[in-house]
């Protein structure tokens, strides 16, 4: 296990509803990252928190956005969900002391927009 | 832009079998990090290796190994003596070398199955 931890695992949502996504980093990591992943694609990058401030966005709507916490913690938000919304939602989390470093991900939340 | 290329989309192999799994990749960057990850069903992407741009060594690491050939821009992936855990989809991912940028471009993957 990486110790980055998400909630919840699953959940169903609505056309046009709000929703709002959990993920815990690991101990000592100071950057969350999320990602999006379709069925069958590869991960694409949402946007990267570091110190509680957003640092980066992928090519993704404004109603796609995100808060990290003194803990390191950190919520994805989506507004309006559309079905293509329907994903896993990967969040890494990893240590900005240097140059690049692995990061490390928790299970996901698999949400399906019907 | 940076792009990652995983043509083998599927692929099986018997168990005990050697299996290779390609990876092509494009950036105009001239430092740069590439990642292997793995995906089991679980859905969390384990991470395998991260090499840079400049360490062109090939790399093993018990029956995995990875092959760096900067001049065809590909990081190949190879598991020897295959086994049934090994089944999986596998992620190469291309990063930008900058100070703590973990920003990861992700291929589209590519299921491995081995054959009991």
């Amino acid at each position: 296990e990486t110790g980055v931890t998400q909630s919840p695992t699953h959940l169903i949502k609505t056309r046009g509803q709000q929703v709002t996504l959990r993920c815990s980093s690991q101990s000592g990591h100071n950057t969350v990252s999320w990602y999006q992943q379709a069925l069958g694609q590869g991960p694409q990058f949402i946007f990267q928190y570091y110190r509680e401030e957003e640092n980066g966005r992928g090519n993704f709507p404004p109603r796609f956005s995100g808060l990290q916490f003194p803990n390191y913690s950190s919520e994805l938000n989506v507004n309006a969900l559309e079905l293509d919304d329907s994903a896993l939602y990967l969040c890494a989390s990893s240590s900005r002391q240097g140059w690049v470093t692995e990061a490390f991900f928790g299970q996901g939340t698999r949400l399906t927009v019907v | 832009a940076q792009k990652v290329t995983q043509a083998q989309t599927e692929i099986s192999v018997v168990e005990k079998e050697d299996v290779t799994l390609d990876c092509v990749y494009e950036t105009r960057d001239t430092t740069y990090y590439l990642f292997w990850y793995k995906q089991p069903p679980s859905g969390e992407l384990v991470f395998l290796i991260r090499r840079n741009s400049f360490d062109e060594q090939n790399e093993i690491s018990g029956r995995y190994s990875w092959n760096f050939q900067k001049s065809t821009s590909s990081f190949n992936f190879t598991i020897t003596a295959s086994q049934v855990v090994d089944s999986a989809v596998y992620f190469c991912a291309l990063s930008e070398a900058s100070f703590g940028n973990e920003k990861l471009t992700f291929g589209t993957g590519t299921r491995l199955t081995i054959i009991p």
